[in-house]
């Protein structure tokens, strides 16, 4: 079956860091992949996405390559700010007839002025 | 215009009861999903509802997890004989259609513990 797998936390940057956040998938066919950020005291929402191969997701100064040669999604940010402290969702959606996501376990990240 | 909304956002229940929580979604979304978040997990889906289809269960942890929609209206997800690993966050997505991917929209999920 689909499985995604993200890097361990939490994260710590100071501001304006360098920011990668590492996303492998497994999955049959051609799925969708996405970034979803849960902000604190509020509900998920999509970051960005690509839906085919060498696709880039860009959003808020985040970006995310689609690798079919590595199975890979990594999220970048050049300068993080404060504000980008969340928790940050890797999942796809397959090629099935529902579309529903299959995500991994979050990662934690805090920014410090 | 109104987001998805989730009610209650907290429910403590004790091992054994049965709970029922509720999922308004975004007016004219015809597709909802049901996940599950336990702690220090990603989301898990539970089940899927897209219009008058008959739903896709196939994520439901076990018989004691059902859900029911009324068209492209609320949906309620009830756990009878509650156990403590049914303690997580419940949360629920709507989108317009399935053909092809369109964005899910959250709401800001119920929080349940059993105890």
């Amino acid at each position: 079956g689909n499985s995604v797998t993200q890097m361990e936390g939490p994260v710590t940057l100071s501001e304006e860091a360098f920011l990668t956040i590492n996303c492998t998938y497994t999955a049959t066919g051609y799925p969708s992949l996405f970034w979803y950020v849960q902000y604190p005291g509020e509900g998920l929402q999509l970051l960005l996405k690509a839906t085919k191969a060498d696709d880039k997701g860009s959003n808020k100064g985040f970006e995310a390559t689609y690798r079919k040669e590595t199975t890979s999604f990594h999220l970048e940010k050049g300068s993080v700010q404060v504000s980008d402290s969340a928790v940050y969702f890797c999942a796809l959606s397959g090629s099935g007839a529902n579309s529903k996501l299959t995500f991994g376990k979050g990662i934690t990240l805090s920014v410090r002025p | 215009g109104a987001g998805v909304s989730q009610s209650p956002s907290n429910k403590v229940t004790e091992k054994g009861k049965d709970v029922e929580l509720r999922c308004d979604p975004i007016s004219g979304h015809t597709a909802l999903y049901w996940y599950r978040q336990r702690l220090g997990q990603g989301l898990e889906f539970l089940i899927y509802f897209q219009g008058n289809s008959a739903p896709d269960k196939s994520g439901l942890p076990s018989d004691r997890f059902s859900a029911e929609r009324t068209g492209e209206s609320v949906s309620t997800l009830t756990i009878q004989r509650t156990q403590q690993e049914d303690s997580a966050v419940y949360l629920c997505a709507s989108s317009t259609r399935t053909s092809g991917y369109n964005e899910q929209f959250f709401g800001p999920g119920t929080r349940l513990t059993v105890l």
